[in-house]
């Protein structure tokens, strides 16, 4: 069936630092992708969304780009700030496969230093 | 507009009790979804109610949990009784046209 794989974390950065998460999925026919995040004591928040081979997503400073040559929406963000600690979680919806529902990653964890 | 409440945000009961959580979506939309996080695990689909009706329960894990979604407005997730393997974090989200979630907060359920 369809899956997310995302990187491990904690991961831990100093403020200003470049961030990459990975993220790969395996799904059949053409999922939209998508990146939550959610910060402590909050809900899940659709950071940005991408529905279709080489989009990008865009939000506050953070970008994904859909590569289905590598089935794979990395996650990244130039410079870093300590409000950016939150758990990241990669998610796909097929509406093919799985009736329009989402399919989420573990989660990274990241926390960001001063 | 209100978002997705959901409420308590915390409980914590014993293996064997009964527990029930609520979601209260967002006023209009017919599209109301239930999620789990077990600890380190990922985000899992549990159902979908479109207003009253279950669309699908697929994700359901057995026959403890019951949901349901009185009149089309608030949802509920009720666990009787409640196993250990039942902690983690479940979410409600609810959408206009089964796009564009808004999740609530979460409620975190320890079962000890």
């Amino acid at each position: 069936g369809d899956s997310v794989t995302q990187m491990e974390g904690p991961v831990t950065l100093s403020e200003e630092a470049f961030l990459t998460i990975n993220c790969t999925y395996t799904a059949t026919g053409y999922p939209s992708l998508f990146w939550y995040v959610q910060y402590p004591g909050e809900g899940l928040q659709l950071l940005l969304k991408a529905t279709k081979a080489d989009d990008k997503g865009s939000n506050k400073g953070f970008e994904a780009t859909y590569r289905k040559e590598t089935t794979s929406f990395h996650l990244e963000k130039g410079s870093v700030q300590v409000s950016d600690s939150a758990v990241y979680f990669c998610a796909l919806m097929n509406y093919g496969g799985s009736q329009g529902n989402l399919i989420f990653g573990k989660g990274t964890k990241l926390s960001v230093k001063p | 507009e209100a978002g997705v409440t959901q409420f308590p945000s915390h409980s914590v009961i014993e293996k064997g009790q009964t527990v029930t959580l609520r979601c209260d979506p967002i006023s209009g939309h017919d599209n109301l979804y239930w999620y789990r996080r077990v600890m380190g695990k990922e985000i899992k689909f549990l159902l979908h109610f479109v207003k009253e009706s279950k669309q699908d329960e697929s994700g359901m894990p057995n026959n403890r949990f019951l949901a349901e979604r009185t009149g089309g407005t608030y949802s509920t997730l009720k666990v009787q009784p409640a196993e250990l393997e039942d902690s983690g974090v479940y979410f409600c989200a609810s959408s206009p046209f089964g796009v564009g979630y808004t999740f609530g907060s979460g409620t975190r359920l320890t079962v000890v």
